[in-house]
């Protein structure tokens, strides 16, 4: 299976929102609603943001939020601070016990 | 609070093999099934697979079948990944990751563990 498709890149001014796309077929995204997103600082582990395509976990702020529709999930970043940069990672189950991960998006905080 | 705590940095020749623990704390550890992820360098994360630490159950990505190995002992509460047969490519920081209470979803990860391969 594919990597799922995110934008390299994105950027916002504090304060500003942003929204990270992660695109994938009926076979994962469309088909299931596991989708999570991780946020990863330079040199760090990954974090744990989202999961169930728009649940947050107990500890992440509010202004981090999913969605999804169809074959594409979006992770939305609203009032962006200086800590929001960070590479950001989508994953979907893919059937037949996989996970499948996107690209990664490097987020600029302008 | 849950840890995982890995081993740290190795550096092999092609063709010789690697095993890399996880050290859980925190939590029962045959209650979550563990995820193995792979980073090269400048580049995305991938899953290699998972395992099962209460049936001992491997699941293996596409492309991660034979060289890679996932294994656990739960008297040291700790998760293994094995590595033979080295190939420059395998060359990347691996992460284990506790799957969450819900499906799909890794909530706890190591600090990651730098394989390099070289001659």
């Amino acid at each position: 299976q594919s990597a799922l498709t995110q934008p390299p890149s994105a950027s916002g001014s504090p304060g500003q929102s942003v929204t990270i796309s992660c695109t994938g077929t009926s076979s994962d995204v469309g088909g299931y609603n596991y989708v999570s997103w991780y946020q990863q600082h330079p040199g760090k582990a990954p974090k744990f943001i989202i999961y169930e395509v728009s649940k947050r976990p107990s500890g992440v702020p509010d202004r981090f939020s999913g969605s999804k529709s169809g074959n594409t999930a979006s992770l939305t970043v609203s009032g962006l601070q200086a800590e929001d940069e960070a590479d950001y990672y989508c994953s979907s189950y893919g059937g037949s016990n996989n996970v499948i991960f996107g690209g990664g998006t490097k987020l600029t905080v302008l | 609070q849950v840890q995982l705590v890995q081993s740290g940095s190795e550096l092999k020749k092609p063709g010789a093999s690697v095993k890399i623990s996880c050290k859980a704390s925190g939590y029962t550890f045959t209650k979550h099934t563990m995820n193995w992820v792979r980073q090269a360098p400048g580049q995305g994360l991938e899953w290699l697979g998972w395992i099962n630490t209460y049936t001992g159950n491997p699941t293996y990505a596409q492309g991660f079948t034979g060289r890679f190995v996932f294994s656990f002992d739960t008297s040291v509460n700790t998760a293994y990944l094995q590595i033979s047969t080295l190939k420059a490519e395998d060359t990347a920081v691996y992460f284990c990751a506790r799957e969450s209470t819900v499906w799909y979803a890794a909530d706890y990860w190591g600090q990651g563990t730098l394989v390099t391969v070289s001659s």
